[in-house]
């Protein structure tokens, strides 16, 4: 079965590094989404992708982050300048449409901590 | 705004039927979702709902009420691997999905 999937799994980064989680999604998706989790919060949506631009974005997603598919495969979520907050679980998701009736399949996500 | 509510915790026992609400005030409406969330793992679709009324698939159905507000996600013959966090989701408009915290359900034999 087809699936998103995410590396690293574990990142560590020091307050202030710059960091990119990278994301394959499911092929013949068109749509591609970032979330993130807190610890024991709930998922919060950051960003979502189409046709090559940003279709819409929270206010999490400030001007530290930045998303890029780079190649005909991968989806990059950039944090500029870690903070100890943004330690999170991040997540990749995909789906075939605009999300209105098609599920977004999620990657397993990837553990940013900032120390 | 936007608000989505769903109980914080919720216990049952093996075998048992168990319902989660989900209550929601969002300022646009495109459908409902529910997904499975086990502690560490990414979260799995379970079900969606856009009309009103129950929709069944297998053990879970799911239900939503429009005009109230209001979903809910019911759990039949409950098994251990049932325990996880269920996830309330709704899209306004657009492409994002605005999750409720979740409701941690434990399962016990």
């Amino acid at each position: 079965e087809p699936e998103v999937t995410q590396t690293p799994s574990h990142q560590v980064t020091q307050m202030g590094q710059e960091v990119i989680l990278r994301c394959v999604p499911i092929s013949n998706h068109l749509y591609f989404y970032w979330y993130r989790q807190i610890l024991g919060q709930k998922v919060e949506f950051l960003v979502s992708f189409y046709n090559n631009e940003i279709s819409e974005k929270s206010e999490i997603f400030d001007d530290q982050f930045s998303v890029e598919r780079p190649d005909g495969s991968n989806f990059t979520l950039k944090i500029r300048s870690t903070k100890l907050e943004d330690s999170a679980m991040y997540f990749c998701a995909s789906s075939e449409g605009a999300g209105y009736s098609t599920e977004a399949f999620f990657g397993q996500g990837t553990r940013l901590t900032v120390v | 705004g936007q608000n989505i509510d769903q109980p914080t915790e919720m216990t049952a026992t093996e075998g048992a039927i168990v319902q989660i609400n989900c209550t929601y005030q969002t300022s646009g409406f495109n459908g409902l979702f529910w997904y499975q969330q086990h502690a560490g793992e990414a979260p799995t679709f379970l079900s969606y709902n856009v009309l009103d009324g129950l929709e069944e698939k297998g053990r879970f159905s799911s239900f939503l009420s429009r005009s109230k507000g209001y979903s809910y996600l019911l759990l039949k013959e409950l098994q251990m691997k049932d325990s996880a966090s269920y996830l309330c989701a709704v899209h306004q408009a657009g492409t994002a999905l605005i999750f409720g915290k979740g409701t941690t359900l434990s399962v016990s034999s």
